[in-house]
């Protein structure tokens, strides 16, 4: 079954400072997520990837899919109060529309003011 | 802006009592699903619904639990006798293509 990897489990940052959260699959993936979910609350969409070296931007969120397609990453510019939260990225097998998503564990980001 | 909703947003219960937790999807979609988060772990699939059926379930799924469309808008999980370990996050996830918007979530507490 496909494993997702993040990395890391939790990022203290500096209000104004860059970040990046990593995602690594066991297998190829077909669709990665983005997610972000604000402690204890619901999931909150960002982005989605599916071609490889396909990157997306979002304000100051910028996803990347590698080439290979079994790594993203998450960059975040100018980082702010409001991007704390929990990032969770997720992979389908996209054998139909209806693919569940399997999720990594997140990675916890605390901003420092 | 659509957006899926979901009720109650809390909901204490005795262990072995039935409850049902429900969904109101994006209204133009056509896929429907439930996730789990229990405290501190990962979100983990449930259940996919689609032409009022069940397209796929996990092992977490058992005879316990049973979802239903039971009109044109609302989507319900329903858990027949609960136990301490359903105690989790649910949430319910719609989508119409590929990515999955998913509702504030129903926080279950199982004493």
């Amino acid at each position: 079954s496909q494993e997702l990897e993040q990395s890391p489990q939790s990022l203290i940052v500096q209000e104004g400072k860059n970040l990046t959260i990593n995602c690594t699959s066991s297998k190829t993936l077909y669709g990665l997520y983005w997610y972000k979910q604000k402690y204890g609350e619901g999931l909150i969409f960002l982005m989605m990837l599916q071609k490889g070296g396909e990157e997306k931007s979002h304000e100051k969120i910028t996803a990347k899919l590698d080439e290979k397609k079994q790594q993203s990453s998450l960059h975040i510019t100018a980082s702010q109060p409001s991007h704390a939260g929990i990032y969770l990225c997720g992979a389908d097998r996209g054998y139909s529309s209806a693919s569940k998503i399997i999720f990594g564990s997140g990675t916890r980001l605390s901003i420092r003011p | 802006e659509p957006e899926v909703t979901q009720t109650p947003s809390h909901q204490v219960t005795q262990m072995g009592q039935e409850v049902i937790l429900r969904c109101v999807p994006i209204s133009n979609h056509l896929y429907f699903y439930w996730y789990r988060q229990i405290l501190g772990q990962k979100v983990e699939f449930l259940v996919s619904f689609y032409n009022n059926e069940i397209s796929e379930k996990s092992e977490i799924f058992d005879d316990q639990f049973s979802v239903e469309r039971p009109d044109g808008s609302n989507f319900t999980l329903k858990i027949r006798s609960t136990k301490l370990e359903d105690s989790a996050m649910y949430f319910c996830a719609s989508t119409s293509t590929e990515t999955q918007y998913f509702g504030p979530g129903t926080r279950l507490l199982v004493l």
